[in-house]
């Protein structure tokens, strides 16, 4: 079975652009979240999807959005990039029939802004 | 949120020795993963173990739910261990709250 794929993998822009982030979760998983991880701030918690609805969502400004479409792919959105938007942006998947499964991660996609 | 605290935050090792990561937790959790994290940025998945214990290999994990803490074992390590180690905690939020990590450097 194939495992979390994002997209793309590496990214640069610059300040004041947005940009779009995808990924796709393994087969038959429902649940996809987004994490942050900066050298500063470690890992952190941006969203999680299920079933195109979002259950959770981190403390990050309105800057940050996401979606779930019917097939469970999930798109993040970065508005008005700053500086410290620079990033490794991971996606997770899990069943997410219940709040404690297993959750895998993708590659990540490495975001540079200048 | 959930606080996760990971000790040492470095580790030197010479090939071949044992190692221990703590992973402390302040409040109860219903789910638990230890991962790696590779030079390239992935998390690979090494344990799911919100309690009891497991083993894989030359690794192995415990988690005392009641006490709020998670240990993981590297026995006999080798050069291929190298890399940062995070503890991750869930409770019934649907998120995972991150440790700091712990960087482990096997030296031949």
């Amino acid at each position: 079975k194939a495992g979390v794929t994002q997209t793309p993998r590496y990214l640069i822009k610059t300040r004041g652009q947005q940009v779009t982030l995808s990924c796709s979760p393994i087969s038959g998983h429902r649940s996809v979240s987004w994490y942050q991880q900066t050298p500063g701030q470690g890992l952190q918690f941006l969203f999680e999807y299920f079933s195109e609805t979002q259950r959770n969502k981190g403390n990050f400004p309105g800057r940050f959005s996401g979606r779930q479409f019917s097939n469970s792919r999930s798109e993040m959105n970065v508005s008005t990039l700053e500086l410290g938007d620079s990033a490794l942006y991971l996606c997770a998947s899990s069943l997410g029939a219940g709040v404690s499964d297993t959750q895998y991660f993708g590659p990540g996609t490495r975001l540079t802004v200048l | 949120g959930i606080q996760v605290e990971q000790s040492p935050p470095d580790l030197i090792l010479q090939e071949g020795a044992n190692s221990t990561l703590r992973c402390n937790f302040s409040d109860s959790v219903n789910n638990l993963q230890w991962f790696h994290q590779n030079p390239w940025g992935q998390l690979i998945n090494l344990f799911y173990i919100p309690s009891g214990t497991k083993q894989n290999g030359r690794l192995s994990a415990t988690t005392v739910a009641t006490e709020r803490y998670s240990l993981l074992y590297i026995s006999s390590s080798q050069t291929t261990d190298s890399g940062v180690y995070f503890c991750a905690v869930g409770s019934n939020d649907y998120k995972l709250s991150f440790g700091a990590g712990t960087t482990v450097t096997v030296r031949a």
